[in-house]
């Protein structure tokens, strides 16, 4: 299958902070990326989809102006949690897709 | 309602077949997934269907779909240790901006020897 990597894979940042979470896919182009958060023993709940060349489209109830969504190219997309606080701890995982949507790795964030 | 619903738990011993089941909501979604994801780890895709399909199998792996009653289930044939995971059904619809999936609740499965 195809792979998307996700860099960093664990963030521990001050409340306050701002923090980049780049997602990648390696071995295809992705015109669509998307941006999925997990709280501990529950699914994924989409954030937003992001279109390359366009503003990513967010779901009900998530601030885009907390989490920056940047779709730079067809095979980079990047998460910035800004001021981010410890309700924002979280694992952040983003998929890349193609014909099947494919997932990263994931990162764990935690906001001291 | 709009929950895509899975059992939580399965337990079965290993070389065991294990079912984990799944009941989806939107009759128009087009495929339908199942992804394993181990602990701290990112999603994996297992396999997937077409809507216009009954059965797929692949290698230890059979998906069977009941359109009628929009259920989904994976029977993975032989279990073994490194199959216990949490394994996500998921249902995608093609928006605008790509195809969206909603996943299931997870059902964690234990393989124990």
């Amino acid at each position: 299958g195809a792979v998307v990597s996700q860099h960093p894979s664990r963030v521990i940042c001050k409340s306050g902070t701002s923090v980049k979470i780049e997602c990648r896919s390696l071995d295809f182009q992705a015109t669509t990326m998307f941006w999925y958060r997990q709280f501990p023993k529950q699914s994924l709940m989409l954030m937003a989809t992001s279109n390359e060349g366009s503003k990513a489209t967010y779901e009900q109830g998530v601030e885009k102006d907390k989490f920056l969504i940047n779709h730079a190219s067809l095979t980079l997309s990047t998460l910035t949690v800004t001021s981010a606080h410890p309700e924002d701890s979280s694992f952040y995982i983003c998929s890349a897709s193609g014909a099947l949507q494919y997932f990263g790795p994931g990162t764990r964030l935690t906001v001291l | 309602g709009e929950d895509v619903e899975q059992s939580l738990f399965l337990s079965v011993r290993e070389g065991d077949s294990s079912v984990i089941n799944c009941t989806y909501t939107d009759s128009s979604s087009t495929y339908l997934y199942w992804y394993k994801q181990e602990p701290g780890a990112g999603l994996q895709l297992l396999t997937y269907i077409f809507s216009n399909m009954d059965m797929k199998q692949d290698q230890r792996l059979t998906v069977l779909l009941n359109k009628k009653d929009k259920h989904l289930s994976l029977r993975i044939a032989d279990t073994q240790t490194g199959d216990s995971a949490i394994y996500f059904c998921a249902e995608s619809r093609f928006t605008g901006g790509g195809n969206k999936l909603t996943f299931g609740t997870g059902t964690q499965l234990k393989v124990e020897l």
